[in-house]
């Protein structure tokens, strides 16, 4: 059964650094998100990706996040420089249409 | 605008006991209404979903769910739960634009 894959699974930084979060979402998908969740906290709405483009994004996603698909397979989340703050579960998903697949999450810790 | 209330953070309950999992929801507009599972340590699983059609849906593992639009609810239930559904259970929502809003989940603690 075709699963999103996100890597790694777990990474810790150092505040100020940069991270890149990866994922691989189902191929012939067209929608692609990013979540995160604060440990005890819901999760929460980063951003949406359509077409090659974002077509949403929470006011979480500041000018520290950006998405890219760049090779047509892959979708990652950067962070340009990181925060205690940012210090979550980042679950990537994609979706047909409706439904959203969810990966198993990249741990961040920022320490 | 979609939100969620969940409106347990936790339920505790006994091995083959029923459960039920209350989520309410606000939306302007049109949803589909979704459960969530996410066991420790691990990524979000669908148990089940309501898109259209019949109000009454079911999902994996024993789980159902039923939407009522004049309630604005979509309450799930087990008839009996085994130690393996100790977890946390996320409600939610979306619109036309197929992004998520979660609730602040239940967790669900199954004690033999």
């Amino acid at each position: 059964e075709p699963e999103v894959t996100q890597t790694p699974s777990h990474q810790v930084t150092q505040m100020g650094q940069e991270v890149i979060l990866r994922c691989v979402p189902i191929s012939n998908h067209l929608y692609f998100y990013w979540y995160r969740q604060i440990l005890g906290q819901k999760v929460e709405f980063l951003v949406s990706f359509y077409n090659n483009e974002i077509s949403e994004k929470s006011e979480i996603f500041d000018d520290q996040f950006s998405v890219e698909r760049p090779d047509g397979s892959n979708f990652t989340l950067k962070i340009r420089s990181t925060k205690l703050e940012d210090s979550a579960m980042y679950f990537c998903a994609s979706s047909p249409r409706s439904e959203a697949f969810f990966g198993q999450g990249t741990r961040l810790t920022v320490v | 605008a979609q939100s969620v209330t969940q409106l347990d953070s936790q339920v505790p309950v006994f091995e083959e006991a029923p459960v039920e999992l209350r989520c309410n929801y606000s939306s302007s507009v049109s949803v589909y209404l979704f459960w969530y599972v996410q066991y420790p340590n691990q990524g979000l699983q669908l148990l089940l979903k309501y898109l259209s059609g019949s109000t009454l849906v079911k999902g994996i593992n024993g789980f159902e769910a039923e939407f009522n639009k004049s309630q604005t609810s979509f309450h799930l239930r087990k008839p009996s739960v085994h130690i393996s559904d100790t977890a946390e259970y996320f409600c939610a929502v979306s619109g036309n634009d197929y992004k998520l809003s979660f609730g602040a989940g239940t967790t669900v603690t199954v004690r033999a």
